[in-house]
């Protein structure tokens, strides 16, 4: 049973740089493609971007200047850099698996708890 | 981007009623849809793949169907623990895109 968990600080001000890890278990990295995803309060889901086991990557485009996504395959992990937050990146960020079914099927089929981040001064 | 375009954002139901939610892509994505169960303070749960597989562990009232541009939740026999909301995400193209959600209330 693949499991992710996001770790991070709740709590960003500003113009400063939001800075997430989601740890892999019972999977690795090295296979399919790792996504974030976050949701403001009260809102529907939004797709931030991914990382495949090749490490390419997959931006949104209303976040692309703005986001970095990496993969530490020592560690199995999977990290979010979002530069110059405001007040509408407040939300809860969670990091998912996308597998792929033969077919050229893909579907996010594992998500983190998530984790709330709060762009505040 | 794809746009999904789901309706109704909202609908009061009683235990035992069929449910119907739709999305309609804005192109064309073939069976590259998902459908997701959300309850309050939890992550998205996936429901259906493929458009129309069913997640395993899932019970099977729930059912997804379609293809191309417009799909479909179904709910054959609403029950308390289905009281939620239910959002559409399509993988055939980047950016992924969610529809923007259907809350399923009690009435």
């Amino acid at each position: 049973q693949v499991q992710l968990q996001e770790s991070g600080p709740g709590l960003v001000k500003p113009s400063e740089t939001l800075s997430l890890t989601c740890t892999v278990s019972g999977g690795s990295v090295n296979s399919y493609y790792w996504t974030w995803i976050r949701q403001p309060p009260g809102k529907g889901p939004e797709w931030i971007g991914d990382i495949s086991y090749s490490g390419s990557t997959n931006y949104n485009p209303s976040l692309k200047s703005r986001v970095t996504i990496s993969v530490d395959r020592s560690k199995n992990q999977f990290s979010l850099m979002l530069n110059s937050v405001t007040a509408a990146d407040t939300a809860v960020y969670y990091c998912a698996r996308e597998g792929y079914y033969g077919s050229g099927i893909y579907s996010i089929d594992y998500w983190g708890q998530g984790t709330l981040v709060t762009v505040s001064s | 981007d794809i746009q999904m375009t789901q309706s109704p954002s909202s609908l009061s139901a009683s235990v035992g009623d069929r449910v119907t939610i739709t999305c309609r892509a804005s192109q064309g994505i073939r069976n590259d849809l998902g459908w997701y169960q959300q309850k309050p303070g939890k992550a998205p749960e996936r429901l259906i793949y493929a458009a129309s597989t069913l997640q395993s562990g899932v019970p099977s009232r729930f059912s997804g169907s379609g293809s191309g541009t417009e799909f479909t939740l179904t709910i054959s026999s609403l029950q308390p623990e289905d009281f939620a909301t239910y959002y559409c995400l399509q993988h055939n193209g980047y950016p992924r895109t969610f529809g923007q959600g259907t809350k399923v209330e009690i009435k």
